[in-house]
């Protein structure tokens, strides 16, 4: 069980938007920058977001992050099959002396 | 370019040992925190240890505190994993990365496997 919650899972067609969530608390996500992986098995986790907002160059601007308080976003615009992958928050827990991600979301675009 | 590339998994016994290396190229290793995380099968990515630039600091998921040590050897551009008295639960892929949380730069992953 992550200190850091996600939904399970998301889905939307093809074109449209779809946000995921990360809910954590004042020892991770409030008071830390939270980074968005991308992530098909087998393959290398894909770096999406970095200090909340910030997206690595190559990363679409379809793709964008927020935080506020306890919580952070991933949004995503103009879906495309391709977006099809798990989607992981993660940040540093100052409490736990530890980096920690969340439990991962699937994204099904339809 | 930017390379990690993860060495040294396989299967283990309950209770051995095993470690894993990571050889970095493409860019000044000794300038960047270095982070292991694993993904077990079916389950999402875990963090597992990080090791500041100079090896001063290093943290880790409480469930391999005591038994996993990370280390580097900045002049062999190189980072490690020593994995003892591993569980089952173990079992999963490891991927080195660069950054304090893993960033931009990930390895392919080494399939470290823990059964008798």
């Amino acid at each position: 069980q992550s200190v850091l919650t996600q939904p399970p899972s998301v889905s939307a067609a093809p074109g449209q938007k779809v946000t995921i969530t990360c809910s954590g608390s004042s020892s991770n996500i409030g008071n830390n920058y939270v980074s968005w992986f991308q992530h098909l098995p087998g393959t290398a986790p894909k770096l999406l977001i970095y200090e909340d907002d910030k997206r690595p160059s190559g990363i679409p601007d379809r793709f964008s992050g927020s935080r506020s308080g306890t919580s952070a976003t991933l949004g995503i615009t103009g879906l495309q099959t391709g977006d099809e992958a798990d989607y992981y928050c993660a940040t540093w827990d100052s409490s736990l002396s530890a980096g920690v991600f969340g439990g991962g979301t699937k994204l099904t675009v339809l | 370019e930017v390379l990690l590339v993860e060495s040294g998994g396989g299967l283990v016994q309950p209770g051995g040992s095993l470690r894993l290396s990571c050889a970095a190229s493409g860019f000044t290793f000794s300038t960047y925190w270095m982070t292991w995380v694993r993904q077990a099968p079916g389950k999402g990515l875990e963090w597992v240890a990080n090791i500041k630039q100079d090896g001063s600091e290093k943290y880790y998921v409480d469930s391999v505190k005591g038994r996993f040590t990370i280390s580097r050897d900045n002049a062999k551009n190189s980072l490690y994993l020593q994995m003892n008295s591993l569980r089952g639960e173990d079992t999963a892929v490891y991927y080195c990365a660069r950054g304090r949380l893993g960033g931009p730069y990930w390895g392919q992953g080494t399939l470290v496997t823990v059964s008798s």
